[in-house]
């Protein structure tokens, strides 16, 4: 039973353009979410984080949006650049922390 | 530097055989974790330790047994009741379990079998 779904397995982007990373979740006692990047060979490292009681983080050129009613998070990366090309994960946590399967972003030159 | 290191980097395993994945982590947190991945699926929980001698079992912890007697160390042992080992298993630390701590995370181990 996957409590965290990101239903795209992959993306591709222009450089510059903006990248849209989306993700669903079932589970609303879910009250801390976090958006993981991986890059092959390596373990994820943690890009951005947002909680329940707000609806927007933003970092830089990372943005977390989060929509409780819908029980959706997203991940905007904007302008994109060819070091974003990586898996991106979204994690949820009520105390236990649920992870999607990941979105394999592309972003061409 | 501070941080979460894995060994090894690739592990073969025949069949039958238990094998050990290390963890260690010099960031002085009090939680560590082991997770599984496989292709097309999200990082699944094997085991958590929130403080020294002390763990418990995660979403697939059958066929995996770990220890905890050291606060860096977090050692994965895959046994031969694991059916299905080939994957590539991570390793995380925390300051504590909380709902709002960050995992960090090792490079990985990548599990193959013979």
């Amino acid at each position: 039973d996957q409590q965290v779904k990101q239903n795209s397995p992959s993306l591709s982007v222009q450089e510059g353009r903006i990248s849209i990373l989306n993700c669903d979740y079932t589970n609303s006692m879910f009250d801390y979410f976090l958006w993981y990047k991986k890059y092959p060979a390596e373990g994820p490292t943690f890009l951005i984080s947002i909680s329940s009681i707000k609806d927007k983080n933003e970092d830089g050129r990372f943005t977390v949006f989060l929509n409780k009613s819908a029980k959706h998070l997203s991940l905007h990366i904007v302008p994109s650049q060819p070091g974003d090309s990586a898996v991106y994960f979204c994690a949820a946590s009520d105390g236990d922390m649920r992870f999607g399967a990941g979105t394999r972003l592309t972003v061409k030159p | 530097d501070g941080g979460i290191t894995q060994s090894p980097k690739y592990l073969f395993r025949k069949e039958g055989q238990n094998v050990t994945l290390s963890c260690e982590q010099n960031l002085n947190h009090d939680a560590m974790y082991w997770y599984r991945q496989d292709p097309g699926q999200g990082l699944r929980l094997i085991y958590y330790s929130q403080i020294v001698n002390d763990f418990q079992k995660g979403d697939i912890a059958e066929g995996y047994s770990v220890s905890r007697e050291k606060k860096e160390s977090f050692p994965l042992t895959v046994t031969s009741a694991q059916k299905n080992p080939t994957a590539f298993y991570l390793c995380a630390s925390s300051i504590d379990t909380g709902p709002r701590e960050t995992q960090y995370f090792g490079p990985g181990t990548r599990l193959l079998v013979l």
